[in-house]
């Protein structure tokens, strides 16, 4: 299986900030790698797919880049609705793994 | 618009079957692919498989529930089930159905089915 492994698990920041969150793929996934907001008692809502295009309707302060094992997503502007855990999905080969999570409070 | 609506909770006792149903609406039943995402309480997603409603092909499972996992349609209703015997506590979960669409986007979800598992 191919492991996805994301940093920080945890992430503090306030209103407006510019935050940041890894993913890592244990082997080479091109661009098949998906982003997810999930909030509390709600199912994942994608955000980006294909490592960097923006799903639509979802708000242009979110931006994804990377490519082979290390991906990246932005949210160059934090506002309160932001609040979520945010997951990466390689969908490069079954089984299509998670990542464990980035729980992002603000 | 797409919709997939899942059945209700379950609680089930160990060693049983449990079996969720996706109903699907909005959109044609037999192009896309669905799968199944489960989280257990507090922790991350888990996928388990999938299943292609238009045939042609197996489902396909995560090597780690294969021997216990079983997905199947019905395109008259246009559902989906999942069917995961040998239940544990472990299996206690809410259990998501995902639309799989172009580029391999995970873009409709279930609202989930809270699966427990207790004596």
């Amino acid at each position: 299986d191919i492991q996805m492994t994301q940093s920080p698990s945890s992430l503090s920041a306030s209103v407006g900030d510019r935050v940041s969150i890894t993913c890592r793929a244990s082997q080479n996934i091109l661009i098949y790698l998906n982003w997810y907001q999930q909030k509390a008692g709600e199912a994942p809502k994608l955000l980006i797919y294909a490592a960097s295009t923006l799903e639509s309707g979802v708000p242009s302060r979110f931006s994804a880049s990377g490519s082979g094992t290390d991906f990246i997503l932005t949210i160059s502007s934090l506002q309160p609705e932001d609040l979520a855990t945010y997951y990466c999905q390689q969908t490069s080969t079954t089984p299509h793994t998670f990542g464990q999570g980035t729980k992002l409070e603000i | 618009q797409v919709q997939l609506v899942q059945s209700g909770a379950e609680v089930k006792k160990p060693g049983a079957s449990v079996r969720v149903s996706c109903k699907a609406a909005g959109y044609p039943f037999t192009n896309f692919y669905l799968h199944w995402v489960r989280q257990a309480p507090g922790q991350g997603l888990e996928w388990l498989g999938l299943i292609n409603p238009g045939g042609g092909i197996s489902p396909t499972y995560a090597p780690r529930f294969q021997s216990r996992i079983s997905m199947t349609t019905d395109t008259s209703t246009s559902t989906v089930y999942m069917e995961l015997s040998s239940l544990t506590s472990a299996d206690t979960a809410v259990y998501f159905c995902a639309r799989v669409g172009s580029y391999s986007k995970f873009d409709h979800w279930g609202q989930g089915s809270l699966v427990t598992v207790s004596s």
